[in-house]
């Protein structure tokens, strides 16, 4: 158990829907990384948040958004759904803001687009 | 989207036997590489790390070797079991500018 908690685990929904996902960091851990990994694809970085301020921004579309909450939460809002979109979407956490430190990832939420 | 150069993509290796994955990171100011594990369906986990400035760091059969002057790092795995069946994934912190970025992963299958 990596103490980062992701929901849902699954979802299923119709092109054109929008969607919310869910993470909660490691305790203590004050960033949190958003990643997209398509069928057989690598990990590509979506955004990174620290202490509830945007830190880094990676290949984002402009149809998603994210967001830290006070209580270092995040949610990453997927709308105008493609079949493109169809992933699994993981949140990772680590302690700083620095990118030269161990990532902590979550067990991802799987989004099929029918 | 961008990748970090990674070798070989995929890997087939009798029980028993070593298994070596490079990757090549991109800036010289780098100083964090690290290694993650992805089984079948499961999250990525970290499995070994090091920084500039060691050359090599081990864990039990694990071992990462770093070269400075050829700007690349590898991942060895020696006496292989089928467990180690996964895809590992390096990254580099300093690849495309402020985000840590994956390589293109490495299929690993152990054949018993």
């Amino acid at each position: 158990d990596s103490g980062v908690t992701q929901t849902p685990k699954h979802l299923i929904t119709a092109t054109g829907q929008r969607v919310t996902l869910r993470c909660s960091p490691r305790s203590g851990d004050l960033s949190v990384y958003w990643y997209q990994q398509s069928l057989d694809q690598g990990l590509q970085f979506l955004i990174q948040y620290y202490n509830g301020e945007e830190r880094a921004k990676g290949n984002i579309l402009e149809r998603f958004s994210a967001q830290q909450f006070p209580d270092l939460h995040s949610e990453l809002n997927l709308s105008s759904l493609e079949l493109g979109d169809s992933a699994l979407y993981f949140c990772a956490s680590s302690v700083g803001s620095n990118r030269n430190q161990p990532q902590h990832f979550g067990d991802g939420t799987r989004l099929s687009i029918l | 989207g961008e990748n970090v150069e990674q070798h070989p993509s995929t890997l087939s290796v009798q029980e028993g036997d070593s298994a070596v994955i490079k990757c090549t990171y991109s800036d010289s100011a780098s100083n964090y590489f690290p290694w993650y594990k992805q089984e079948l369906g499961k999250r990525p986990q970290l499995i070994i790390d090091i920084r500039s400035n060691v050359g090599e760091k081990k864990d039990q059969r694990i071992a990462v070797t770093l070269n400075k002057t050829a700007k690349h790092f590898s991942l060895h795995i020696t006496e292989t079991q089928p467990e180690d069946s996964a895809v590992y994934f390096c990254a580099d912190p300093n690849f495309g500018n402020e985000k840590l970025t994956f390589g293109t992963g490495t299929r690993l299958t152990i054949i018993p």
